[in-house]
């Protein structure tokens, strides 16, 4: 089955700086690829996801982009600001409907 | 995106006891999940709940366990059954967008068993 791998598991930044996490998946049949963010007491929160057809996608201060050939996909943030800081976890699917498979999650924290 | 909910929103329970988790969304959906998230960890898929048949489950997780019901497009329950510590996490719900693979989650449930 497919499995997932995330770092780094924990990310201080620098308000204003960016922060990047990377992911790798196994199954070379994934073609989607979400971010979930989760700030404590809530559930996980759709930020951005990526398909296999597509090489980059940007939303405001988020892009995330995909290496289908090297099997890993990255979250960027740009101009970190203290509201960023919670935990992230990447996922993928093969499967039409369901079945994602989450990374371990990266607790970013972002000091003012 | 959908409007979830979860009930109860956390829960204390003894073990040897079962708790019933409640997913309401506002809006027919065809595809509804319950994850399981023990402490400090990832997201674990439990099963898979379309209305009208019986539940998918992911391996290591069984129906005498955690029975589900989807009686119809916008509701379904997980039930955890005969609990022991071990089953101290957070349970949450999601549901699909129609668009294909994207989820959407619910708020959780979060379990404490003594």
């Amino acid at each position: 089955g497919e499995n997932v791998e995330q770092h780094p598991s924990t990310l201080s930044v620098q308000e204003g700086d960016s922060a990047v996490i990377k992911c790798t998946y196994s199954d070379s049949a994934s073609n989607y690829f979400p971010w979930y963010k989760q700030e404590l007491g809530k559930g996980p929160q759709l930020i951005i996801d990526i398909r296999s057809n597509v090489g980059e996608k940007k939303d405001q201060r988020i892009a995330v982009t995909l290496n289908k050939t090297a099997k890993h996909f990255s979250l960027h943030i740009t101009e970190t600001q203290p509201e960023d800081s919670a935990v992230y976890f990447c996922a993928a699917s093969t499967d039409s409907w369901g079945k994602l498979q989450f990374g371990a999650g990266t607790q970013v924290v972002v000091t003012p | 995106s959908a409007v979830i909910s979860q009930k109860p929103s956390r829960d204390i329970c003894q073990r040897g006891t079962s708790l019933t988790i409640q997913c309401q969304v506002d809006s027919q959906v065809t595809m509804m999940f319950w994850y399981r998230q023990q402490p400090g960890q990832s997201l674990t898929l439990i099963a898979t709940a379309n209305q009208g048949s019986e539940a998918t489950y992911e391996s290591g997780f069984v129906i005498d366990k955690f029975p589900i019901s989807r009686p119809n497009l916008t509701f379904s329950t997980l039930t955890v059954s005969n609990m022991s510590p071990e089953d101290s996490s957070i349970y949450l719900c999601s549901v699909d967008s129609g668009r294909v693979n994207e989820q959407f989650f619910g708020p959780g449930t979060r379990l404490t068993v003594l």
